[in-house]
């Protein structure tokens, strides 16, 4: 079965510092992994995914995350976190060798910047 | 092109009453995918489509949740009867069956409350 940790359910920050939002997997095969991004009163946005090639991805917003499959992780980072990163964090994955499958997501990391 | 459609944006009824949500996947989209977002559980997969055809429905709750898609434009959600623990936001989302194109596009989005 698949599934994703997001262990800390907020995540606090001042604005201009570095943040990290963590993700953790499970998958019987290799993963495709995903973070999306959850606005008051909107739907999910896709922010970046990994499917292969280099471990560290970029994406939208000046977001990365870094693959680490023998820790099976997929972090979030950004160097300097803006206010209006303040948002709901979703990490998703699903197994490659299943093509078709639906998405499964974590709970959600709630992103706080502070001015 | 205007997204993925849903509607209501709002519902509020009494346990026992009949509920539908409906969706309208983006075109030319040939999958589609129901979630269901609490605090308590985040976002759960309800049921998917890959060309009109439900391929995995174990997520849904129980015999009072039906989903139907007719047509590769409409999705219908329905919960008969209703009751309080159904509260949540409801999400539709669509993509292309694609090995390599893994986005996820989300509605806004149906807030159902059960009174």
């Amino acid at each position: 079965a698949q599934s994703v940790a997001q262990p800390e359910d907020q995540v606090n920050v001042a604005e201009g510092n570095p943040l990290t939002v963590k993700c953790t997997y499970s998958v019987s095969g290799n993963p495709y992994l995903f973070w999306y991004v959850q606005y008051p009163n909107r739907g999910l946005q896709f922010l970046l995914k990994y499917i292969t090639g280099d471990n560290l991805v970029k994406g939208s917003y000046g977001f990365e995350a870094e693959f680490n499959k023998s820790q099976t992780s997929f972090h979030l980072k950004k160097p300097s976190a803006l206010v209006s990163d303040s948002a709901l964090y979703f990490c998703a994955v699903r197994d490659r060798n299943q093509a078709g499958t639906a998405l499964i997501f974590g709970k959600g990391t709630t992103l706080s910047v502070s001015s | 092109d205007a997204g993925v459609i849903q509607s209501p944006r709002h519902e509020v009824t009494e346990m026992g009453q009949e509920v539908t949500l409906r969706c309208k996947p983006i075109s030319g989209h040939n999958s589609l995918f129901w979630y269901r977002q609490t605090m308590m559980r985040g976002l759960e997969l309800l049921i998917y489509f890959n060309n009109n055809v439900p391929i995995d429905d174990s997520g849904m709750p129980e015999d009072r949740f039906s989903a139907k898609m007719p047509n590769a434009s409409f999705s219908t959600l329905k919960i008969q009867p209703s009751e309080p623990r159904d509260s949540a936001v409801y999400f539709c989302a669509s993509r292309v069956v694609d090995a390599t194109n893994e986005k996820l596009f989300f509605g806004s989005g149906t807030q159902l409350s059960v009174l």
